[in-house]
């Protein structure tokens, strides 16, 4: 089956600018999530979508990030303005479900992102 | 909250010998516990789960709820095993948290 698909790979702006994330998760998956992974840290949660509800967006710098999954399927993830502390890879993962024994999460390659 | 953690950030061992990579949560609830490994250039991907008590590619884990711990271990580690591995909990609600990560080097 094809994976999940994310673009772009990797991204440099400059600190105020914006940036956008796409990511297009395995078919049929009810649930998205999009991780910022920090180096030398393990993917820290940002969003969680079930179809294009959102589950969990407690660690979502809401003044600069927003996410949304348009018709339940492929989402975007917004930076606006960029820090420099937003510089990561941000990885997008699906799964089937969120529950019992379909949370298997599926990643996508990731975008790096630099602020500079 | 929930919490995962991985004491160690990097572990050294020797081809053939026994590597055990640690891993502690906490959860007031029954959790599903995974490991996840992320070799070198490729993408993060399932390594096990602790409600499948299965064994890929020589590893185990068990869950110890009086010690709510879910180590990793295989009996003779292998080259190809170096990797970063993730251990992740999953609250039976939808959410995935993860550890911080350990890199396992097996040297020749």
């Amino acid at each position: 089956e094809a994976g999940v698909a994310q673009s772009p790979r990797y991204k440099i702006i400059e600190k105020r600018q914006s940036v956008a994330f796409w990511c297009n998760p395995i078919s049929g998956h009810a649930t998205l999530y999009w991780y910022q992974q920090i180096l030398g840290q393990g993917p820290k949660l940002l969003i969680q979508f079930q179809n294009n509800g959102v589950v969990d967006d407690s660690q979502l710098p809401k003044d600069r990030f927003s996410a949304e999954r348009l018709k339940g399927v492929d989402s975007t993830l917004k930076i606006q303005p960029a820090k420099l502390e937003d510089s990561a890879v941000y990885l997008c993962a699906s799964s089937l479900t969120g529950t019992g024994w379909n949370t298997e999460a599926f990643f996508g390659q990731g975008t790096r992102l630099t602020v500079v | 909250a929930q919490r995962v953690t991985q004491p160690e950030k990097l572990l050294s061992v020797f081809k053939g010998a026994p590597v055990e990579l640690k891993c502690n949560y906490s959860y007031s609830g029954s959790p599903e516990l995974f490991w996840y490994v992320q070799y070198s250039r490729q993408r993060l991907q399932l390594l096990l789960r602790h409600i499948s008590r299965e064994s890929i590619k020589g590893f185990t884990a068990d869950l110890n709820k009086g010690e709510t711990s879910f180590h990793l271990k295989k009996p003779f580690a292998q080259e190809e095993d170096s990797a970063m591995y993730y251990c992740a909990l999953n609250d039976g609600g939808f959410k995935t948290i993860f550890g911080a990560g350990t890199r396992l080097f097996v040297k020749a």
